[in-house]
């Protein structure tokens, strides 16, 4: 069985400051994937960024970034210069071979101007 | 990447009937998946679509509340059997492009579903 905990309910960042959202996983499967997505208040799904559990550099994509702590099952995004279209729940999520995801309860981030 | 449409967007039942949530990808892909979000939760996972078989459940869903079809790799519907207020949710519809290494799953938009 797979699971995801995020640990912050919510959080409140000033514009412009670096934010990161906490993720640790528990699994048995040797090989598996990480997510992370953005839901706006609209609902819709947006994926931010994808870790594998054997590539050898953390994730980067624009100013989302995964920091990967293998040993510590932790998968943090970190999210860099942060704005106010940021405002959003955030899930992290994982798979292991072709299953689907299973997700964490989520992070409500709040940018601040 | 992959564009997905559900129809309908939102809808409002009466218990005791059913709704059909369709999903359409632009491009052929391998995994479809379904997906619930109850009110103010976290997403869990219904069943994974198979083209060419039945769909795969997860503890604590059936067939005969959530029958699925996948006639083909663009395509897959979601019914809602025998309705009630607790299934008040959005549904949302996730695919697995045939291109595997990007490790993106692409979602929906949903479908917002509210029982009466």
């Amino acid at each position: 069985a797979q699971k995801i905990t995020q640990t912050q309910p919510g959080m409140f960042v000033q514009e412009k400051e670096a934010v990161t959202l906490d993720c640790t996983y528990d699994t048995s499967d040797p090989s598996y994937g990480l997510f992370w997505y953005k839901q706006p208040s609209s609902g819709e799904m947006i994926f931010l960024i994808y870790q594998g559990s054997y590539d050898q550099q953390n994730a980067t994509e624009g100013r989302y970034s995964l920091n990967f702590q293998k040993a510590r099952k932790s998968a943090n995004l970190v999210i860099s210069a942060s704005q106010l279209g940021d405002s959003a729940m955030y899930f992290c999520a994982m798979r292991g071979g072709a299953d689907g995801l299973t997700f964490g309860k989520g992070t409500h981030l709040i940018i601040q101007p | 990447s992959a564009v997905i449409s559900q129809k309908p967007s939102r809808d409002i039942c009466q218990r005791g009937t059913s709704l059909t949530i369709q999903c359409q990808v632009d491009s052929q892909v391998t995994m479809m998946f379904w997906y619930r979000q109850q009110p103010g939760q976290s997403l869990t996972l219904i069943a994974t679509a198979n083209q060419g078989s039945e769909a795969t459940y997860e503890s604590g869903f059936v067939i005969d509340k959530f029958p699925i079809s996948r006639p083909n790799l663009t395509f897959s519907t979601l019914t809602v059997s025998n309705l009630s207020p607790e299934d008040s949710s959005i549904y949302l519809c996730s695919a697995e492009p045939r291109d595997r290494n990007t490790g993106e799953l692409f979602f929906g938009e949903g479908s917002r579903l509210t029982v009466l």
